[in-house]
């Protein structure tokens, strides 16, 4: 089964841009979302398509998709961005849709 | 408006069974394909299930096969998620989840959650 890897936690500075890694093999073949999970609350979903922002997704995130690695770009990281960050991927060869283990990002 | 809103959770015995609902409103259940996706305490997001918009294929993820069941009823806005032979690794929050319009394989609206204990 398709397996999605992602970092346990980044860090970085208010205003400072954090970068948010998930390989997986060939991952450019495939669509990736992007979802947001703060405490207590459901995951948002913040970038579809790759590269898509939902309506009300402020422009500040943003995404890329290229060989083994697709990665969530959040500039100007602002508290409230401290939340899990999940990678998504609809797996074709099976039938499943498989998630990332989820990054941690932490505004320090 | 879009909103999803689950019921039915609680605590259930291991090898219980227990029926999720997830109240629909804003759109109609047949234009659009649903899921059920769980999080164990602590733990990352696991796809659980899929209900195609025509109600007419399902998937399941292979640690629920053969003892989850996922349906709807479009008449009352609900979709289900009836769940045999629970087990410790079945606890956990339930989500209900909207896809995006046409065939899109992703997640645009969720609802709050469930919370399903399994006892021993």
């Amino acid at each position: 089964s398709y397996v999605l890897t992602q970092s346990p936690s980044v860090s970085v500075a208010p205003g400072q841009t954090a970068r948010i890694p998930c390989g997986g093999d060939n991952i450019a073949t495939k669509t990736v979302q992007w979802y947001q999970q703060k405490p207590g609350q459901a995951p948002v979903l913040v970038i579809y398509y790759d590269s898509d922002r939902p309506s009300g997704i402020p422009e500040r995130f943003s995404a890329s998709n290229s060989g083994h690695t697709a990665t969530l770009t959040i500039g100007r990281v602002e508290a409230g961005d401290e939340a899990d960050y999940y990678c998504h991927v609809w797996d074709n060869s099976n039938d499943h849709h498989v998630f990332g283990g989820g990054t941690k990002l932490t505004v320090l | 408006q879009v909103q999803l809103v689950e019921s039915g959770g609680g605590v259930v015995e291991r090898g219980g069974s227990l029926r999720l609902s997830c109240t629909v409103s804003g759109f109609i259940l047949r234009n659009f394909g649903m899921h059920w996706v769980r999080q164990a305490p602590g733990k990352g997001l696991e796809w659980v299930a899929f209900l195609r918009y025509d109600g007419r294929d399902e998937l399941y993820a292979d640690s629920v096969k053969g003892r989850f069941t996922i349906s709807r009823d479009e008449s009352n806005s609900e979709l289900f998620l009836q769940m045999n032979s629970l087990t410790r690794d079945d606890t956990g929050v339930y989500y209900c989840a909207r896809e995006g319009r046409g065939y899109s394989n992703f997640f645009e609206y969720w609802g709050q959650g469930a919370l399903v204990t399994v006892s021993s």
